[in-house]
């Protein structure tokens, strides 16, 4: 079963801080995505990376940043916290030409 | 890009009915479309996915279909059961290297006993 584990289940961060939210896949995907999803909005794409060091924008990745240094590794960075980030962050992983993607269980960060 | 719509946004039948999800999307380069399934507090799951050399895909009580001309794909679940309760997301890309999966806004399903 491919694995894909976020460090933290539930986050509770205050207002401009620097946070992290780290991803380890453990099945050598190629691709690796961070969704936000939020009640009515469904999945919206802030980055995704098809390659180690390389990344692309998805819809929504203002205030966000990434960083691809291991294949196994991905990692969502939030500049300076807003309370408008509040939201359930979702990692998941696939092979370059999918056939879908695997899921890991989602971080619940609450900006204060 | 990518913009994919899906309707309704809420489904409520009784247990052995038919529950439609329907979706349309905007990019006429995506050939994938993939349905997850995300029961409360779990994360999404795979439940059945067809690409657009294929009008339909059976698997038990689900189904998908595809109609490339009009953009829009559905899926089908039949003889609903309770288990069947969950949010459901459909979702398109071209699956070419480099792109990403682009998610409607999801339908929650509750199937009543």
């Amino acid at each position: 079963d491919v694995k894909v584990t976020q460090s933290s289940r539930y986050l509770v961060k205050r207002t401009g801080e620097k946070v992290f939210l780290e991803c380890v896949q453990d099945m050598d995907h190629e691709n690796m995505f961070w969704y936000r999803q939020d009640p009515g909005l469904g999945l919206r794409l802030i980055y995704f990376s098809y390659d180690v060091k390389m990344k692309e924008k998805g819809d929504i990745p203002e205030g966000y940043s990434v960083s691809r240094e291991k294949k196994e590794r991905f990692s969502l960075i939030l500049e300076s916290a807003s309370t408008n980030q509040t939201s359930m962050y979702l990692c998941a992983s696939s092979l370059i030409l999918g056939p879908g993607y695997t899921f890991g269980s989602g971080t619940r960060l609450t900006v204060v | 890009g990518e913009n994919v719509e899906q309707h309704p946004s809420t489904l409520s039948v009784q247990e052995g009915d038919s529950a439609v999800i329907k979706c349309t999307y905007s990019d006429s380069a995506s050939n994938y479309f993939p349905w997850y399934k995300q029961e409360l507090g779990k994360r999404p799951q795979l439940i059945i996915d067809i690409r657009s050399n294929v009008g339909e895909k059976k698997d038990q009580r689900i189904a998908v279909t595809l109609n490339k001309t009009a953009k829009h794909f559905s899926l089908h679940i039949t003889e609903t059961q309770p288990e069947d309760s969950a949010v459901y997301f459909c979702a398109a890309s071209p699956n070419q290297a480099g792109t990403a999966l682009i998610f409607g806004k999801g339908t929650t399903l509750s199937v009543s006993s």
